[in-house]
């Protein structure tokens, strides 16, 4: 069983488009994330939701936007796509024990826009 | 920033070989965090250790941490081809923000 999962694993479109990724997690936790890592390596937060409740949003551009339905999902919707949107977009969960956030991370989707 | 800062950024050694790599931060801390990151794979927790906490271990890892120095170091021993990988780390602070902050990581070669 896959505890954290995201689609597609690859996007590619074009400039402009809008396009959304998926990903849902089965391990009961409150906490979900998105993180975009760069060609370099970086891996960077970009939103964070608790219990369906947006808790961190970094500089992102409003061209970004996430969506949790219930505390198992959390959707990341991206309008008028640009080519330095082009990284990949990883999901994360975790459950906040007190004692420090383990978190648990998607495959990733490779995204690239032409 | 919270963001933990990995050297070397690359390292290559034989199998059978120790590995060590080392994590400097800048803020206190909570924990700290390494995870480990297979190529076109997401990242997989390896080992927590606490602000109060100097050493720990795992299997083949070990981790330090000097508070005093802000700063971590893993070390993996005996170490695989299937070691071959990129290592990050995380400090993470006390309350509030959960979200980690990771650098760019070292990238192991473990030659066969």
């Amino acid at each position: 069983d896959t505890a954290v999962s995201q689609t597609p694993k690859y996007l590619v479109t074009q400039m402009g488009n809008d396009k959304s990724i998926k990903c849902e997690q089965n391990l009961g936790h409150d906490t979900m994330y998105w993180y975009k890592q760069d060609s370099k390596k970086f891996l960077k937060i970009m939103f964070s939701y608790n219990n369906k409740e947006l808790i961190i949003n970094e500089t992102v551009p409003n061209r970004f936007s996430p969506k949790s339905p219930d505390k198992a999902h959390l959707n990341l919707h991206i309008n008028s796509l640009e080519l330095g949107d082009s990284a990949v977009y990883f999901c994360a969960s975790s459950q906040d024990s007190g004692k420090g956030d383990t978190q648990y991370f998607g495959p990733g989707t490779r995204l690239t826009v032409l | 920033s919270q963001q933990g800062e990995e050297d070397p950024q690359a390292l290559s050694i034989q199998e059978g070989e120790n590995a060590t790599m080392n994590c400097s931060y800048k803020t206190s801390i909570n924990n700290l965090q390494w995870y480990r990151q297979n190529s076109g794979r997401g990242l997989v927790h390896l080992i927590l250790i606490r602000s109060n906490e100097r050493e720990k271990h795992s299997g083949r890892l070990r981790v330090t941490l000097d508070t005093s120095k802000k700063s971590s170091s893993l070390l993996i021993t005996a170490s695989r081809a299937a070691d071959t990988a990129s290592y990050f780390c995380a400090p993470q602070r006390a309350a509030g923000r959960r979200a980690l902050t990771f650098g760019s990581g070292t990238r192991l070669q473990v030659q066969p």
